[in-house]
């Protein structure tokens, strides 16, 4: 149980365009999701937390009109990364907490490559 | 703020040595402390969490240990095989915060 799963696993576009990643927790509801980034050999910087129905709230540095995130279900959350630039290729990842519960589970991962 | 740090930062051991894994955080007021192992370019692992009223947490070869006063946790594993090499992190939850802080890793290599 509690699987959270990433889409896509990797991505390469355009500087400038626009790119969405998904994040679904698969057989539990979470109320809260997290997304982080990491660069390589660096540990998880977290970006931002998201509760379901709310705002997201970012962390300090992070901004939020280019890391727009929805978390529009208890199921779902989306990341999207607009206007990309070669410096927000990194690796993504997010995480899901059940309702009530103390752990935090990770999904797989989304590599960003931006050219 | 709240601060991890995880020492050593890299690991290089044979197969079936035990081996000890240290995480360290600077405010001791936190909700509970989890270890995670992560393989290259792979998402995380959850491999074992600790509660702030617990002492320590045990799955097979694993053990963890925590004690908030000292602000500190450690990680043993027994008898290392070489699937056992990956990064470990630790991640750190505040009371009241809904947020994690993770060190920076240790890097075990297990050398057959």
């Amino acid at each position: 149980g509690a699987v959270v799963s990433q889409h896509p696993s990797w991505v390469i576009c355009k500087s400038g365009t626009s790119v969405k990643i998904e994040c679904r927790s698969l057989d539990f509801q979470a109320t809260t999701m997290f997304w982080y980034r990491q660069f390589p050999k660096q540990s998880l910087m977290l970006m931002a937390t998201s509760n379901e129905g709310s705002k997201a709230t970012y962390e300090q540095g992070v901004e939020k009109d280019k890391f727009l995130i929805n978390h529009a279900s208890l199921t779902l959350s989306t990341l999207t990364v607009t206007s990309a630039h070669p410096e927000d290729s990194s690796f993504y990842i997010c995480s899901a907490r059940l309702a009530g519960g103390p752990e935090q589970y990770f999904g797989p991962g989304t590599r960003l490559t931006v050219t | 703020k709240q601060e991890v740090t995880q020492i050593p930062a890299a690991l290089s051991v044979p197969e079936g040595e035990n081996l000890v894994l240290n995480c360290s955080f600077t405010d001791s007021a936190i909700y509970n402390l989890q270890w995670f192992r992560q393989d290259p370019g792979k998402g995380l692992t959850s491999l074992l969490l600790i509660q702030s009223s617990q002492r320590e947490q045990t799955s097979g070869r694993l053990n963890a240990s925590l004690d908030k006063s000292s602000g500190r946790s450690t990680l043993y594993i027994a008898a290392s095989q070489p699937g056992d090499s990956a990064t470990y992190l630790c991640a750190v939850e505040p009371y009241n915060f809904n947020k994690f802080y993770f060190g920076s890793g240790t890097k075990l290599n297990v050398k057959p």
